[in-house]
């Protein structure tokens, strides 16, 4: 199986800066996927990154080392609407291309 | 109009009935995946199918079974619905160099 690791959860203000980290273990990786999940809702896409480096799209970005097995997803000036859990999957290549492995999800509660 | 569509979103069954949730797509994507989500155990496969051909199991495959009827459709039935099988259960399509998956509303079960 895989072995992708996050916080389960982390609470942060209004206005500031958020780091969620995810750490993993697997071979044939072909890319990693940072979804929002709002409760109740369906897991909806925020970034994806298969190059080492850092993706920006406005306040999110996404950073990925793959020689660490890590990423972070990185949410600037905070907003109340960015509370939601947050989901790291790891995609792999070969016969299982396509297929997501799920992180458990970090569960983000922005306060005002 | 939605892309991926659920029926039903709700449901409320007893233990050791036989049940269908639905599951169809206009996106024209081949590729079609169903998961379950657990509280606290994140997003975990339960089957996907790359064309109408083509099946596999996922990491917990146990006590399900699917039908790809058309491209556009796939369905995950319950043979003998037990109380652990109680679950939010979301379909998720994927295209043939699209590199992420998108997510049906979801299926809110509970197994009596």
């Amino acid at each position: 199986g895989q072995n992708i690791d996050q916080p389960t959860e982390m609470t942060a203000t209004e206005g500031a800066i958020v780091q969620i980290n995810c750490t993993y273990q697997t071979s044939g990786f072909n890319g990693l996927f940072w979804y929002q999940q709002h409760a109740g809702e369906a897991p909806t896409f925020l970034s994806y990154n298969v190059l080492d480096g850092l993706e920006e799209k406005g306040r999110f970005s996404s950073f990925l080392s793959r020689s660490k097995g890590y990423s972070y997803l990185l949410l600037k000036e905070l907003q109340m609407k960015d509370s939601a859990s947050y989901l790291c999957a790891v995609s792999r290549g070969g016969s299982t291309l396509g297929r997501l492995y799920f992180g458990r999800g970090t569960q983000l509660t922005v306060w005002p | 109009d939605a892309d991926v569509t659920q029926t039903p979103r709700n449901r409320i069954t007893k233990t050791g009935k036989r049940i269908m949730l639905e599951c169809s797509q206009t996106k024209g994507h081949d590729r079609m995946y169903w998961y379950r989500q657990d509280p606290g155990l994140g997003l975990r496969l339960i089957y996907y199918s790359f064309d109408v051909k083509d099946i596999n199991k996922g990491e917990i495959s146990d006590g399900y079974s699917v039908s790809r009827q058309a491209q556009a459709k796939f369905s995950l039935s319950l043979e003998s619905a037990i109380p652990n099988q109680t679950a939010l259960y979301f379909c998720a399509t994927r295209g043939t160099g699209v590199e992420t998956q998108y997510f049906g509303p979801g299926t809110r079960l509970l197994v009596l």
